[in-house]
């Protein structure tokens, strides 16, 4: 069964810093993209970050956004996705979730349960 | 960047009921559109990709269609669990980007 545990989120001062982590389990992690989609409450989705495989050498896209603040990396022997997120400001408040991409077809075939994450003083 | 425009943003249907949802995009996308349910508390689901493919599971009253820039997602029966969220998102480039959301709601 395909799983990804998200964990890391809480709470942070404008400025800060934060690392989420998603474990991911039941499927071969090292042949795919992995996402981090974030929903700031009550709104929609937004895409944060996108990183590659290592047979696409780990590139990695960003939303405008986090550009600069936010850095996407994987840990193959643990299979495990990171999101870093430095300079933190109040509007990426959000529920993140990390998202494995389909390996054919790039769409987000299996989700997280997410991962809140509050920037405030 | 490519903005997906859903309409509506909001729809009142009943059990039963044939329901369609439109998703467009400010510039061509080919066929590169997905449909995702997501229920409060719960993170997305997805329905539809490439337009028109039903995901593994998903049940056939749920359908998509379109090309270029006009999508759609049609639901030929409501069923009480389909009351829900639905987002398009396209993923002709980056960035990826999501529809605002149509949310569904029993009548």
């Amino acid at each position: 069964e395909v799983q990804l545990v998200e964990s890391g989120g809480g709470l942070v001062q404008p400025g800060g810093s934060l690392r989420l982590s998603c474990a991911a389990s039941g499927f071969s992690f090292s042949d795919h993209y992995m996402d981090w989609v974030r929903q700031a409450p009550g709104k929609g989705l937004e895409w944060v970050a996108r990183i590659r495989e290592k047979a696409s050498s780990y590139t990695t896209e960003y939303a405008a956004s986090v550009k600069g603040r936010f850095t996407i990396s994987r840990e193959e022997s643990k299979n495990s996705l990171y999101l870093q997120m430095n300079s933190l400001k109040t509007e990426d408040t959000a529920v993140y979730y990390c998202a494995r991409a389909n390996t054919a077809t790039r769409y987000f075939d299996y989700w997280g349960q997410g991962a809140l994450v509050t920037v405030s003083s | 960047d490519i903005q997906l425009t859903q309409s509506p943003s909001f729809l009142s249907a009943s059990v039963g009921d044939r329901v369609t949802i439109t998703c467009r995009a400010s510039q061509g996308i080919s066929n590169y559109l997905a449909w995702y349910q997501q229920k409060p508390g719960k993170a997305p689901k997805l329905l539809i990709y490439a337009t028109s493919t039903l995901q593994s599971g998903v049940p056939s009253r749920f359908s998509g269609s379109g090309s270029g820039t006009e999508f759609t997602l049609t639901i030929s029966s409501l069923q009480p669990e389909d009351f829900a969220t639905y987002y398009c998102q396209h993923l002709n480039s980056y960035p990826i980007t999501f529809g605002q959301g149509t949310r569904l709601e029993i009548k």
